[in-house]
């Protein structure tokens, strides 16, 4: 089946630095893909959607100039924490979209990185 | 607006007992309905979804779940629990009609304990 892997699997870095998150298709050609935070005993919130090739799409409220997200190719899109301080911990998540599978096909989800801002 | 709910934050049940996992949705149209299980620390897996044609779904880990158009409720099931299914579960709906977004809308999710 599709696999998203993402990387790392946890993260801790000083407040003021800044973090990237890597999430990798590792079987298909991940045309769109999704990066969710989500709290602790919460559900996932959306944060951007990313096309390969173009600039991300920001849900209201996320600062886009904070979460830098590229996507530069088709297997490869990644996010980037800027300036990160304590409140910027939480549980991140990708998720993919293989374009080759019809439309109703259910997206494909990475591991997950635990982001500790100390 | 679109939204999913998820009425019960827990739900605990006895090893091999039935258990069920509720689901409602407001969302216009013909929704694409999903169910996701996360285990601690991990990501979310696939578990089943509707799509359209038999409103009984079956998926993974002998997971099933029912649409009902008529109470916009898809509620996930599964015969006999084991202590293994308890985890953290996630309903999803996509509204097929926003093309080329594919954006989800997620529940708050149920943890579901399983008492051995």
């Amino acid at each position: 089946g599709a696999v998203v892997s993402q990387h790392p699997s946890w993260v801790i870095c000083k407040s003021g630095t800044s973090v990237k998150i890597e999430c990798r298709s590792l079987d298909f050609q991940a045309t769109t893909m999704f990066w969710y935070r989500q709290f602790p005993k919460q559900s996932l919130m959306l944060m951007a959607t990313s096309n390969e090739g173009s600039k991300a799409t920001y849900e209201q409220g996320v600062e886009k100039d904070k979460f830098l997200i590229n996507h530069a190719s088709l297997t490869l899109s990644t996010l980037t924490v800027t300036s990160a301080h304590p409140e910027d911990s939480s549980f991140y998540i990708c998720s993919a979209r293989d374009g080759g599978r019809p439309r109703d096909t259910e997206a494909f989800f990475g591991q997950g990185t635990r982001l500790t801002v100390v | 607006a679109q939204s999913v709910a998820q009425p019960e934050d827990q739900v605990n049940v006895a090893e091999g007992n039935p258990l069920t996992v509720k689901c409602t949705y407001s969302v216009s149209g013909n929704p694409y309905l999903f169910w996701y299980v996360q285990y601690p620390n991990r990501g979310l897996q696939f578990l089943l979804k509707y799509i359209t044609g038999d409103n009984l779904v079956k998926g993974s880990y002998g997971f099933e779940a029912e649409f009902n158009k008529s109470q916009t409720s898809f509620h996930l099931k599964k015969p006999s629990a084991l202590v293994s299914d308890s985890a953290l579960y996630f309903c999803a709906v996509r509204d097929p009609t926003t093309s080329g977004t594919y954006k989800y809308i997620f529940g708050t999710g149920t943890r579901l304990k399983v008492l051995a």
